[in-house]
């Protein structure tokens, strides 16, 4: 089975508005990371926000969040006042206790396009 | 801030050539990694490295073969390229282990052409 899920191959969103990125994952592991990236056409990676299994509240790094439901197994990046620069690939991936930074799991990815 | 350097963007190789990708990290970190990405696949790790000298295959090691003998360099050899490795390579770092936060860090890729 697919450790992460990201249903949505691409996503359009107005200027200014607020867009959901949906990732679900699967994890017998009680502690866990997770992780989104940001990947613009230029190729980098680009680190976005960090979740942690344990952590109580919600992560957030300015117009990033992460709508965490451990219950449901999702961790969805919500992007706040979208901008045209926003417009990249949104990958989320997952690093389970017992392995390598490196060896995270990551998504198919999601093309986000952001409209003028 | 931490700079992961890949030093070849776009790469055109013809079947059977020997095949060099160098990546170079300024942050003294231990771990470093070689992704490759294709679409509808994600990233998968070929190789990665937690110490000089020291590597452990990944997911996709078959047709590859990895180099560090330096902490600040990691290179990823296509011993004979084949059409099949056509791909974007993805060079990454991290710290030594320090809990799951451990963010990596991305160098801007390479894209490689086999023909």
């Amino acid at each position: 089975a697919q450790k992460i899920t990201q249903t949505q191959p691409g996503m359009f969103v107005q200027e200014k508005e607020a867009v959901t990125l949906d990732c679900t994952y699967d994890t017998s592991d009680p502690s866990y990371g997770l992780f989104w990236y940001k990947q613009p056409s230029s190729g980098e990676m680009i680190f976005l926000i960090y979740q942690g299994s344990y952590d109580q509240q919600n992560a957030t790094e300015g117009r990033y969040s992460l709508n965490f439901q451990k219950a449901r197994k999702s961790a969805n990046l919500v992007i706040s006042a979208s901008q045209l620069g926003d417009s990249a690939m949104y990958f989320c991936a997952m690093r389970e206790s017992n392995t390598n930074a490196g060896k995270s799991t990551f998504g198919d990815g999601t093309t986000l396009t952001v409209k003028p | 801030d931490v700079k992961v350097t890949q030093s070849s963007r776009y790469l055109v190789k013809r079947t059977g050539e020997k095949v060099f990708l160098e990546c170079v990290q300024d942050m003294d970190h231990e771990n470093m990694f070689w992704y490759r990405q294709d679409p509808g696949l994600g990233l998968r790790l070929i190789y990665f490295s937690y110490d000089v000298k020291m590597k452990e295959k990944g997911d996709i090691p078959e047709g590859y073969s990895v180099s560090r003998e330096k902490k600040e360099r990691f290179s990823l050899i296509l011993e004979s390229a084949s059409t099949n490795q056509t791909s974007m390579y993805l060079c990454a770092s991290s710290p030594h282990d320090r809990g799951l936060g451990n963010t990596i860090y991305f160098g801007e890729g390479s894209w490689l052409t086999v023909v």
